[in-house]
Formats: C-alpha cells, structure tokens, sequence
C-alpha cells in the first residue's frame, strides 16, 4: 500500500529560526514529489519534484528529492509568522497520496 | 488571478440523503480532481477526471460516487445515500498538466 510519512508532525520556531520538513514516501509507480502549503483551508502548491539532487527554490523555500531514499525535504529559511500553516508533502504514483502534514508554527 | 470555485461552501444534509457537491475549474485546465479531508485527518484522494473520462480513483471512490462535467465548466462530485462517516471537507483541484494542482476552496459536507 501506498504511504507517506513526515516528520516531525508538529515544529514550534520563533520568527528568523531556519526548519526542514521530512517526507518519505513508498509510491508505486512513482512520478513526482509534491509540496503544500496549507493555511486555514485549501492546499496551496508549493513544488513539485521528479528528479533527485535538483534543489527547486522560491524565496525562502527550498526542496530537494532523493529518490534512492525515497525522500524529500522543505527547508524555509529566515522564517516569519506568515509561514504558520500545515505543510503537506504527497507523493504521486498511481494516483496522489498525502502525508499527514507538519504543523509549523512560527511565534514572534 | 484565476481560480477554483466550488459550492455551495456548506452543505448540510440527513443520513441517505444524495448531496451534489460542484466545482468550476480554471477555464484552460484539463485535469479535474476530488479530495476529501475528514476533520483532524489527511488529505485523501477520491478521483481524477481527464478528457471526459475518469482517469483514476481511488478506493473511497466506490459506488456511491460519482463525477460529472455536465457542461464545459462545472465538474460534480455526486454522493448517493450519505453516511455520517461521508462528512468532510470537500476539495475541487484543477491542473493544466496533470501535476501543479490548484484548489478551490472546498465544501464542508455535514451528514447528520
């Protein structure tokens, strides 16, 4: 069966801190890799990953694949209050499998 | 910018009732996904519509579902004889390319 997991599933930061977000994945047919932010309701898309060692960026964000170890991390840098949400990473193979996400809090 | 809409935004109705949940993609998108996210759970994923067929579901996605896209705009989600386990938030996804999804902003289902 498919599954992905993330860790840690909660992370309390003060503002300027630097986190990484863990996900592994065991996806059949794996494709891609993708990252979610979300705030009080919908996902929103962060990245999606399909190759390993490329490092996608957008700002403060950052992520990379491993696909040998079946992993993929978030990094957010110089974080800011604004980034307090659910982070979800969802693997897709055959259809889309979510993590259970990490709560991220940034306190001033 | 464009977006992803869906209603109505709360839906509540009685056990065995049939809910019709619908959604309007972005115009230009050609991928049309279902998610359901149970209170305190993950993201789940229902099924995936693409050039009028569905392209997968998942095994939530059993008989008592259904999806349409009824005309060249609304995409529905259909759920015969509602259970209370069936209440959820829905989310409508649209994609160009079948990866970067955009969501709409979901239905809260209450089955009571």
């Amino acid at each position: 069966e498919d599954k992905v997991v993330q860790s840690p599933l909660s992370l309390v930061v003060h503002e300027g801190d630097t986190v990484t977000l863990n996900c592994s994945y065991e996806v059949t047919n794996f494709r891609s890799l993708l990252w979610y932010k979300q705030e009080k309701k919908a996902p929103t898309f962060l990245f999606m990953l399909t190759s390993s060692g490329i490092e996608k960026k957008s700002g403060r964000l950052s992520s990379i694949l491993d696909k040998k170890e079946l992993f993929s991390i978030l990094n957010i840098t110089a974080t800011q209050t604004g980034d307090s949400a659910v982070y979800l990473c969802a693997g897709y193979g055959q259809n889309f499998v979510f993590g259970p996400g990490t709560r991220l809090s940034v306190l001033p | 910018e464009p977006e992803v809409t869906q209603t109505p935004s709360h839906q509540v109705t009685q056990m065995g009732q049939e809910v019709i949940l619908r959604c309007v993609p972005i115009s230009n998108h050609l991928y049309f996904y279902w998610y359901r996210q149970i209170l305190g759970q993950k993201v789940e994923f229902l099924v995936s519509f693409y050039n009028n067929e569905i392209s997968e579901k998942s095994e939530i996605f059993d008989d008592q579902f259904s999806v349409e896209r009824p005309d060249g705009s609304n995409f529905t989600l259909k759920i015969r004889s509602t259970k209370l386990e069936d209440s959820a938030m829905y989310f409508c996804a649209s994609s160009e390319d079948d990866f970067e999804q955009y969501f709409g902003p979901g239905t809260r289902l209450t089955v009571t």
